[in-house]
């Protein structure tokens, strides 16, 4: 299968403690989108890349979120100095821009919980 | 700030009743909507992308509505089963980014 994949699944960590999640696109997409997603609200925007080129950051993303996309494939997204707050599921999305519907194509996500 | 609202928040149901959901969206600057189906510990999957006010798109017993003008897109479960049982998600397509709702959550009973 050649989905939208995500690692880690799941990742538990202790308050203060960094975080880091890949997500491997479809291979032909040129777009790639991070949302997050807490209990009882549906996905809300973090950021997205076109290539290796990061387009938009919502003002959810703090200082302590950084996203890269190196080289226009796979994505990370840190999370740094961890608080309760950002415990929440991380989806991962590509798309193509000539698509222009905006349809996006979902990981089954990573969800971080900190205690 | 864009903001998409869905009701109701969660609908139980019985197998074999028929339900539907709404989704209010701006009017202005409308370009797409999309409507989502997220199962528990799978992906969020497209159910169905709407562009043109009045479409309707059907795929088996699920329908969709649209209507740009008022904001508003309706999803028709027809003979709802078990395996519907999902959290129903609809995403307004604002400047390559979609803005989703808080999701309608179905539960159908057998």
């Amino acid at each position: 299968d050649t989905g939208v994949s995500q690692d880690p699944r799941h990742k538990i960590t202790k308050r203060g403690q960094n975080v880091t999640f890949r997500c491997d696109p479809i291979s032909e997409h040129n777009r790639l989108y991070w949302y997050r997603q807490t209990l009882g609200q549906g996905p809300e925007f973090l950021t997205y890349f076109q290539n290796e080129a990061q387009l938009e950051k919502s003002r959810l993303l703090s200082d302590r979120f950084s996203a890269e996309r190196p080289k226009g494939s796979f994505s990370t997204l840190e999370i740094q100095r961890t608080e309760q707050g950002d415990s929440a599921m991380y989806l991962c999305a590509s798309s193509l821009s000539s698509a222009n519907t905006g349809e996006l194509f979902f990981g089954e996500g990573s969800r971080l919980t900190v205690l | 700030i864009l903001n998409v609202e869905q009701s109701p928040q969660s609908l139980h149901v019985q197998e074999g009743d028929s339900t539907n959901f709404t989704c209010s969206f701006p009017s202005s600057n409308f370009y797409a909507l999309h409507w989502y189906r997220w199962e528990t510990a799978k992906s969020p999957e497209a159910l169905f992308v709407m562009t043109l006010n009045g479409d309707e798109k059907k795929k088996g017993r699920i329908s969709a509505t649209l209507n740009t003008k008022e904001g508003y897109s309706y999803l028709y479960i027809k003979g709802s089963q078990p395996e519907d049982s999902a959290t129903y998600l609809c995403a307004f397509y604002n400047t390559d980014k979609l803005i989703f709702g808080t999701g309608t959550r179905l539960q159908v009973f057998p």
